[in-house]
């Protein structure tokens, strides 16, 4: 299986600051990978999906780049709703996760 | 709208079976299919397999193969997992998301139902 690696593990932020998390896999993935939010007690909602797509009713604060083995999600202007937990996955064959990003308050 | 309604926790003795079922409304339920995952306590997602809802074909994680089964029944736009032989490191939130692709499993999961806790203890 495609192992993911997320970069940080956690991180503390500011409203208003621009946050940046790192998702490596082991093998190309091609753009096949998504990033999900999961707020505690909740079920992961959908980010990102094909690298870089953003799901209809996501805010545009939240984007992401990447292609191969090294993909970037990127919040500019965090807002309260956005501490959480986000986790990368790859499609590209057996489903895998990253161990997930804690977003947390400064 | 797509909703995906769970059915409740339940507490299992070791080397019981439990099947949590998944209940779609929304959209086509033949046109999607469905994937299992879970969650330990504090811990990240784990992916456990695929159901196409238009012909029953399923793939199954290699670490619950044998032990899992995914069924589905269209008259009721409902899934099923059931797993047998139950472990207490099989404690988890269990989730069904729908995949977003259509009749492959391999594409991101657009739509996930609330989770069943299933506690594994003696």
């Amino acid at each position: 299986d495609i192992q993911m690696t997320q970069s940080p593990s956690s991180l503390s932020a500011s409203v208003g600051d621009t946050v940046t998390i790192t998702c490596r896999a082991s093998q190309t993935v091609s753009r096949d990978l998504n990033w999900y939010q999961q707020k505690p007690g909740k079920a992961p909602n959908l980010l990102i999906y094909a690298a870089s797509s953003l799901p209809s009713g996501v805010p545009s604060r939240f984007s992401g780049s990447g292609s191969g083995t090294d993909f970037t999600l990127t919040i500019s202007s965090l807002q309260p709703e956005d501490f959480a937990t986000y986790y990368c996955q790859q499609s590209s064959s057996t489903p895998t996760f990253g161990q997930g990003t804690k977003v947390e308050i400064k | 709208q797509v909703q995906v309604f769970q059915s409740p926790g339940e507490v299992k003795k070791p080397g019981a079976s439990v099947k949590v079922s998944c209940k779609t409304s929304g959209y086509t339920f033949t046109s999607y299919g469905l994937s299992w995952l879970r969650q330990a306590p504090g811990q990240g997602l784990e992916w456990l397999g695929w159901i196409s809802t238009y012909n029953g074909n399923t793939e199954y994680a290699e670490n619950v193969r044998g032990r899992v089964a995914m069924t589905t029944e269209t008259s009721t736009s409902t899934a099923y997992m059931e797993l047998r032989s139950l472990r207490s490191d099989d404690t988890a939130v269990y989730y069904c998301a729908r995949v977003s692709g259509g009749r492959s499993y391999l594409d991101n999961f657009d739509h996930w139902g609330q989770g069943t806790l299933i506690t594994v203890t003696s």
